[in-house]
């Protein structure tokens, strides 16, 4: 089966850091680019940035630049999103998602990775 | 950055009934490079449409996508009970890539 499997929800604490991740399978992992998608609760979608596994070039948002991290590691298809310090305002869904024919627009998503963060 | 504004926020209908919904963008994007997706309660977005008008794979043919330029819509001919969602639009033509805000669908 072609899918993405996340990991579990988070809850932290302001100023920790954090790693979620994503793992391809059921296709060829470094064939599409992977990108990361913010859900603020109740609220809509918001494109972060995204990966190209086989050779990790990465682009970002500018409205997420120099606050996340996105990163891969091939060999076991999968792709990370991380933060070194969180804020409340980080609290949200995130969604990582397989890009299709290369437009940055996503044709598999993964269900989700809830982070809470609260002091 | 190209800001997608969708309308209306919410849209009322009824089983049956035709879903016209918008979306339209502060500078042109073309006519192929805009996504519609569909986002039901608790779940991950699903894609809908890609290049403003082609249906993306198992997607049922009462959901079309038209428009070019800076005005696109999106087509529900015939709701059925389980259409009722959000929708949302996403153009690809610029970095960084960015989503309307959404239209709800929900039952009259």
């Amino acid at each position: 089966e072609v899918q993405l499997v996340q990991s579990g929800a988070e809850v932290k604490k302001p100023g920790e850091s954090l790693k979620i991740s994503c793992k391809g399978s059921g296709y060829s992992f470094t064939s599409n680019w992977i990108g990361w998608v913010r859900q603020m609760p109740g609220k809509g979608l918001e494109w972060m940035g995204i990966i190209y596994p086989a050779d990790s070039d990465t682009i970002y948002s500018p409205s997420f630049q120099g606050r996340v991290t996105i990163s891969a590691d091939k060999s076991i298809s999968t792709a990370y999103l991380q933060w070194s310090s969180l804020k409340a305002s980080d609290t949200a869904m995130y969604y990582c998602a397989r890009d299709k024919g290369g437009g940055w627009y996503f044709d598999l998503w993964g269900r989700g990775t809830l982070v809470t963060v609260s002091s | 950055e190209i800001v997608l504004t969708q309308s209306p926020g919410t849209l009322s209908l009824s089983p049956g009934e035709r879903a016209t919904l918008s979306c339209r963008a502060s500078q042109s994007i073309s006519s192929s490079y805009l996504a519609w997706y569909q986002q039901k309660p608790g779940q991950a977005p699903r894609l809908l449409i890609y290049g403003a008008s082609s249906r993306a794979t198992g997607i049922p043919d009462r959901f079309s996508g038209s428009g070019s330029g800076t005005d696109f819509t999106l087509t529900i001919s015939r709701l059925e009970p389980e259409d009722f969602a959000v929708f949302y639009c996403q153009q690809y033509l610029n970095s960084p890539r960015t989503f309307g805000q959404g239209t709800k669908v929900e039952i009259k």
